[in-house]
C-alpha cells in the first residue's frame, strides 16, 4: 500500500518568513495530492490540491510543488501570518484492485508562528 | 448545505458497552470515510464505503463495524468498547469521480474508560 512520510514534524518560524512541509510517497501510482489544514479542535480543511498533471500551484501565499520522478511534494507558505499556526497535513492517493481509491495521510506538521 | 455533519460530538463510555457514530451528508457524495484522529499518528482509515449498500476495510478496522443503508449516511459501531479506542473521530464524504478531494465533518470526542 502507499506509504505517505511528512517532515518536519514541528516547524517554528518568525511571523513574515516562509515555511516549507515536505512528504514523500511510495507509490508510483499516486497521481492526487491534497494539502489540509487543521487548527486545534477543528475539522481538516483542504487548502490546496495538485494532480500529477502539473508540477506547480499557486493560491496567494500558498503554493504546492510535485517532483513525479522523485515521488516528493511540498508545501510553501509564504508572509507567515499567526492565522497560519495549525497542524497541517499531505495526503497522496491510491487505487485498490476492485477500483475504490482513497488517500493516504502523512502524520502531521505543527507549524509555529512567532510574532 | 450543511455539509458533513458528526453526531454525537463528545461521548465516554466504559469498557465494554456499546455505541454507534452517526455521519450525514447532503452533498449527494458516493464515497464516505471513518478515520480515527490520535495523537501524532496523523489520520488512519477505519472503514469506507463506495455506495449506498457497500463497505470495505480501511487500515485500522478491528473492532468497529459500519454500515451505509442509506447514501446519505454512514454508521460507525464499536460493539465492545476497549480503552485503545479512545480518539477522535473524522467522517469524511467526496463524489465518486477520481482524484477529488475530502469533505470533513468536525469530529466526535471518544472517551472509553
Amino acid at each position: 500500500g502507499e506509504n505517505v512520510e511528512q517532515h518536519p514534524s514541528t516547524l517554528s518560524v518568525q511571523e513574515g518568513d516562509s515555511a516549507v512541509i515536505k512528504c514523500t510517497y511510495s507509490d508510483s501510482a499516486s497521481n492526487y495530492f491534497p494539502w489540509y489544514k487543521q487548527e486545534l479542535g477543528k475539522r481538516p480543511q483542504l487548502i490546496i490540491d495538485i494532480r500529477s498533471n502539473v508540477g506547480e500551484k499557486k493560491d496567494q501565499r500558498i503554493a504546492v510543488t510535485l517532483n513525479k520522478t522523485a515521488k516528493h511534494f511540498s508545501l510553501h507558505i509564504t508572509e507567515t501570518q499567526p492565522e497560519d499556526s495549525a497542524v497541517y497535513f499531505c495526503a497522496a492517493s491510491y487505487r485498490e484492485r476492485g477500483g475504490a481509491d482513497g488517500l493516504t495521510f502523512g502524520k502531521g506538521t505543527h507549524l509555529i508562528i512567532q510574532p | 448545505n450543511a455539509g458533513v455533519t458528526q453526531t454525537p460530538k463528545f461521548r465516554v463510555l466504559k469498557t465494554g458497552q456499546s455505541m454507534t457514530l452517526l455521519c450525514a451528508q447532503d452533498m449527494n457524495h458516493e464515497y464516505m470515510y471513518w478515520y480515527r484522529q490520535d495523537p501524532g499518528m496523523g489520520l488512519r482509515l477505519i472503514h469506507y464505503s463506495v455506495g449506498e449498500g457497500t463497505t470495505a476495510k480501511g487500515e485500522v478496522p478491528d473492532g468497529y463495524n459500519v454500515s451505509r443503508l442509506k447514501k446519505q449516511n454512514f454508521l460507525l459501531g464499536l460493539e465492545s468498547a476497549a480503552p485503545s479506542q479512545t480518539s477522535v473521530y473524522f467522517c469524511a464524504s467526496r463524489i465518486g469521480h477520481l482524484n477529488q478531494p475530502q469533505h470533513f465533518g468536525d469530529g466526535t470526542r471518544l472517551s472509553i474508560l
